[in-house]
């Protein structure tokens, strides 16, 4: 099985200041059709989560551009330019390259 | 516009057997590449994939909850359905449907259906 780690797993964060969360997978995630299956979603307090970015670095539809991701084989992370308050709630990277998998969780307060 | 909604019980007792069902609109499960899954979500912990059915009637099981799980499609009825056996206490879970194309998984998510597994 392919294990994420995530980190940190706790986030206080300064409004407006920058957030970012690492993941780690423990076996490279590029598929044999050339891409990397690795997506970001969002948790907001008594929601469903929400997928914020496809594929390392994509952003879905309606995503705001503060949010960015990046990276490549097992190292991955997950940027927020300037954190707003309605970013609060858990973050979750996910890997669909090697069956489903998801990592620990982070969560993201503001100070 | 996709949306998914999932359906079943509130209550389970211990060993008892889980139906939970999805139903969606917005897309069709006979269209290549599209798929359904459903994860799991305990209070207060992290999320935890479960299972994925495509609309090629592929299946794709978590390796520990394999034996335990099995997931049907019944695309006349644009529906998903998940059974899970012998449910335990640590089974008590917020369990979502979400739809999947190909590989980028989980794109839309249902409201997810609580369940409480208690005697």
């Amino acid at each position: 099985d392919v294990v994420m780690t995530q980190s940190p797993l706790s986030l206080p964060v300064t409004l407006g200041q920058p957030a970012s969360i690492s993941c780690r997978s423990s076996q490279s995630l590029v598929h044999s059709d050339g891409n990397t299956y690795l997506n970001w979603f969002q948790q907001r307090p008594g929601q469903s989560p929400r997928r914020l970015i496809y594929k390392v670095s994509n952003r879905d539809s309606g995503v705001p551009d503060r949010f960015s991701g990046s990276g490549s084989g097992t190292d991955f992370t997950l940027k927020i330019s300037r954190v707003e308050a309605e970013d609060v709630g858990v973050y979750y990277c996910m890997q669909g390259t090697r069956s489903v998998t998801f990592g620990q969780g982070t969560k993201l307060e503001i100070k | 516009q996709i949306t998914l909604k999932e359906s079943g019980p509130t209550l389970v007792k211990p060993t008892q057997t889980l139906t939970l069902t999805c139903t969606f609109s917005g897309f069709s499960l006979s269209t290549s590449g599209v798929g359904v899954g459903w994860i799991r979500q305990p209070p207060g912990k992290a999320l935890e994939w479960l299972a994925l059915i495509y609309w090629n009637d592929d299946k794709r099981y978590s390796p520990s909850l394999k034996s335990r799980l099995t997931i049907t499609k019944d695309t006349s009825k644009n529906q998903v359905v998940l059974t899970m056996t012998n449910m335990d206490p640590v089974d008590t879970a917020t369990y979502y449907c979400a739809h999947v194309m190909y590989l980028d998984a989980f794109d839309i998510w249902g409201q997810g259906t609580m369940v409480t597994v208690s005697s």
